[in-house]
């Protein structure tokens, strides 16, 4: 596509609960990074895919967190047990190699109730 | 491991100033610096990219510089307006970490 398309924009959900967060990047980019922005903070790194693996995934907070990405395309990173401080604005971005610069998407903000 | 520090945190000038922001950087083994804007409750917006081999980059008002030997690079907005307001971060990517790590972030207020 033109640009990197997050779905969903925001998304409310209980504390427990599993959620999904889908990014698809710019056709033919084979760098996708997902970073998270908590409120009135810097962006923290979560994890970077080189085609459909992901040589760092250092950044992921705990065992709750995975990310997988199919096809050279679609990436899902899935939060599983939900918990309040995983609250945040999850921004997702795609570059056409791994030194390229970045593109972003608009984001998904999540809120745990 | 690298980090990244822009200094001011918040900037505020009056309307028609030219201005700098400013970005240093801990490990000067980067492929590039790039710089966004972040307007409350958005996305970030790329503004200048400069790839390690590159010393500046313009964009209309916007002029971003690249010294990698002091880790340093600098934002230049000239004849700042009340649209420039947002928050402006850098990036360095690193040749060996494959990702970017990002600054905390100045907040430019333009009065009118």
């Amino acid at each position: 596509g033109a640009g990197v398309s997050q779905s969903p924009s925001n998304k409310v959900t209980e504390k427990g609960k599993d959620v999904e967060l889908r990014c698809d990047p710019i056709s033919g980019h084979t760098a996708l990074y997902w970073y998270r922005q908590s409120l009135g903070q810097g962006l923290e790194f979560l994890i970077y895919f080189q085609g459909n693996s992901a040589p760092d995934k250092s950044g992921l907070p705990s065992d709750r967190f995975s990310a997988e990405r199919t096809g050279g395309s679609v990436s899902t990173l899935t939060i599983q047990r939900t918990q309040q401080e995983d609250s945040a604005v999850y921004l997702c971005a795609s570059s056409l190699d791994g030194a390229g610069g970045y593109t972003f998407g608009s984001g998904t903000r999540l809120t745990v109730v | 491991k690298q980090e990244v520090t822009q200094i001011p945190a918040a900037l505020s000038v009056p309307e028609g100033e030219n201005l700098v922001l400013n970005c240093s950087f801990t490990d000067s083994a980067i492929y590039n610096l790039q710089w966004f804007r972040q307007d409350p409750g958005k996305g970030l917006t790329s503004l200048l990219l400069i790839q390690s081999s590159q010393r500046e980059q313009t964009s209309g008002r916007l002029n971003a510089s690249l010294d990698k030997s002091s880790g340093r690079s600098t934002l230049y907005i000239a004849a700042s307006q009340p649209g420039d307001s947002a928050t402006y971060l850098c990036a360095a990517m690193n040749t060996n970490a494959g990702k970017s790590t990002f600054g905390d972030g100045t907040t430019l207020t333009v009065k009118p």
